[in-house]
Formats: structure tokens, sequence, C-alpha cells
């Protein structure tokens, strides 16, 4: 069990450009959510997926973004157009809904985005 | 709905005890978390507590609930500087299914030798 791993670790991309972050969970981990963290602030919940279903999406999630899952095993995180205020830490955490009503999720790296 | 608050900072000298605060506003059953972030990595999970219990112990880590006052804190005893970092507190409540998670701003430790 190696973590949850995010890539890249960092990008610099130029206002307007699309980028694409992918996550790794924890195998065997059948929940995986995104949040967005800006500097000073917590995380803030973005999206989560059970196996390869998407089940909830913040309001904070723009028609600019989109999340998959498609295999119910890795998810990507895309960001079209995009902005300057799209800088942000953008974590990724995956949890396994067993017995245990915990949910505790483990978080990964965090992709830290910068738009010039 | 859910908001939890932090104070920003805590100053405390190696060997001493930090006592780092957290409110939250959710009355509907909750789990609490800590978490802790050091600069440019991603959150560890440190410890967590169900809203039915008033304490746990882990080690150097001693979670205090208060429900009635919707008050949680965590005691690090013997604190050393690689403790320094930033402890998030974070709710999931009943309401959202235990599923999102619901972050402080963070308050930021910093220990001196």
């Amino acid at each position: 069990d190696t973590g949850v791993s995010q890539d890249p670790r960092h990008k610099i991309t130029k206002r307007g450009q699309n980028v694409t972050f992918r996550c790794d969970p924890i195998s065997e981990h059948n929940r995986l959510y995104w949040y967005r963290q800006t500097l000073g602030q917590g995380p803030e919940f973005l999206t989560y997926f059970q196996n390869e279903a998407q089940l909830e999406k913040s309001r904070l999630l723009s028609d600019r973004f989109s999340a998959e899952r498609p295999k119910g095993s890795f998810s990507t995180l895309e960001i079209q157009r995009t902005e300057q205020g799209d800088s942000a830490m953008y974590l990724c955490a995956s949890s396994s809904v067993g017995r245990s009503r915990t949910d505790t999720q483990y978080f990964g790296p965090g992709t830290r985005l910068t738009v010039l | 709905g859910e908001d939890v608050e932090q104070s920003l900072f805590l100053s405390v000298r190696e060997g001493d005890s930090s006592v780092i605060n957290c409110t939250y506003t959710d009355s509907s059953s909750t789990y609490l978390y800590w978490y802790k972030q050091e600069p440019g990595a991603g959150l560890q999970l440190l410890t967590y507590i169900f809203s039915n219990m008033d304490m746990k112990q882990d080690q150097r880590l001693t979670v205090l609930l208060n429900k009635k006052d919707k008050h949680l804190s965590l005691r690090i005893a013997d604190t050393q500087t690689g403790d320094s970092a930033i402890y998030f507190c974070a709710e999931a409540s009943m309401n959202t299914g235990f599923q999102k998670l619901v972050f402080g701003t963070g308050t930021r430790l910093l220990v001196s030798p």
C-alpha cells in the first residue's frame, strides 16, 4: 500500500490553457475525493466518486472543471480555459466504505497549479 | 450548514504542551478529524473522534470534545520541533452522509528550541 499519489506535483500554465491532473487512490479504496486549497485556507470540497459514479459536485466546480473516474480506480481532474483564480493546490483523497462509518479520508501530496 | 473555526497561530517551546482549539457548528452526529500539513505537502491524518465521545488519546495526542459548546481541542504533549506545521480541524456530518469534509482555516504551530 503506497498511499494516494498525484501527478504532476507542480504545474505552471498560461491563462486560457487546459490542464489535467491525475490521482491514484489507495488500492481497494472505493471512494475518491477532490479538494481545492488556496493559500492560507483550508481545503474545500469539489467532488467525490464512489467507484466510477460521481455522486456529488460542489458549486465551486464550474463548467470549466470536469472530473472522471472511468474504471473506478484512478481519477482525472481537467480544467479548461484556466484563469488566474484557478491557481491553488488540488488535493485528492480516498477512503473505503466498509463496516466502519468513519469513511476516513487519506490525502495525496497534492498538485500545485500556477496560472500565469 | 457546517462551519469550522480555528485560531490562526500558536507558538510554544520545545518540550511544552500545545493545545490547538476548534469550534464547529453542525449539531447532527458528526466525525471530527485532525490533520497535519507540512509546507508544500498534502494532509496527514492524525486522529479522529465521533461526537458521542468526550476524549480520545493516542500516544502524545489527546483530543477533547465538548459537545455542548461544540468545541474540540488537540493537545500535543512534549511538543517537538518536528511538530511545527499547520493543523486542520475537519468535520464530516451525518447530514452529508459523512462524506464531505469541512475544514477550518488551520492553526500554524511554531515550535522553538
